[in-house]
């Protein structure tokens, strides 16, 4: 069963303490993965979308990467307007996204 | 270029009432997808709609559940008798591509249905 787990679930940084969120996926023939960010209330925002192991993107302070197995979404320098909670979703070729249950994270100034 | 509209924000029924989730996909988008987000849990998909058409509805509930996407209009999510397990949040995504694997969805702000 296709399958995407995120770590940790939650996830606090003093502001400028780089880290990295992890999404582990378990999906027969991977043909995309996204990152979202999801503000209390609000409706996911879309972040990134990585095609193929070796990919990375990167936007502002975020940057995504990709491998066989896991994606990797390192926030380098946060600041407290980047507290919100990161979804991983993965897809295997239909529109079916899978998501992980998200990481809520908590920069502290 | 207004983004995935829904309507209404907050919703609250009496067990046994109907609740009906509007959705107006981005301009130019043509493809809706339906999720359930309950506490604690991730997103999960209920239903693909083209104009006119369900294309895929395999993770929505047989009964009480129905969608539909008509020719003019917004997308509907309807659920009749609710009951207090149906109380999530409703998020409507919408993609400009035919449903292709690696379209990108975008989701609105979603339907946040409390069942009293």
């Amino acid at each position: 069963e296709d399958q995407v787990t995120q770590s940790p679930e939650a996830l606090r940084l003093q502001e400028g303490e780089s880290s990295s969120l992890n999404c582990s996926y378990t999906v027969s023939g991977l043909r995309g993965l996204f990152w979202y960010r999801q503000d209390p209330g609000k409706g996911p925002e879309f972040l990134f979308t990585l095609y193929s192991a070796g990919e990375e993107k990167e936007k502002e302070r975020l940057k995504a990467t990709l491998t066989k197995k896991e994606s990797f979404l390192h926030i380098t320098a946060p600041k407290p307007e980047d507290s919100a909670t990161y979804l991983c979703a993965a897809t295997s070729g239909t529109y079916k996204y899978i998501f992980g249950t998200g990481t809520r994270l908590k920069v502290l100034a | 270029n207004a983004g995935v509209m829904q309507n209404p924000r907050h919703l609250v029924r009496r067990r046994g009432q109907e609740a009906r989730l509007r959705c107006s996909p981005m301009k130019g988008h043509s493809h809706v997808y339906w999720y359930r987000q309950l506490p604690e849990e991730g997103l999960k998909f209920m239903v693909y709609l083209q104009k006119e058409n369900i294309i895929d509805e395999s993770g929505m509930p047989k009964e009480r559940f129905s969608a539909e996407f008509p020719k003019e209009g917004p997308s509907i999510l309807r659920i009749q008798q609710v009951v207090r397990g149906d109380s999530a949040a409703y998020f409507c995504a919408s993609s400009a591509k035919a449903g292709a694997s690696t379209d990108t969805q975008y989701f609105g702000p979603g339907t946040r249905l409390t069942v009293l």
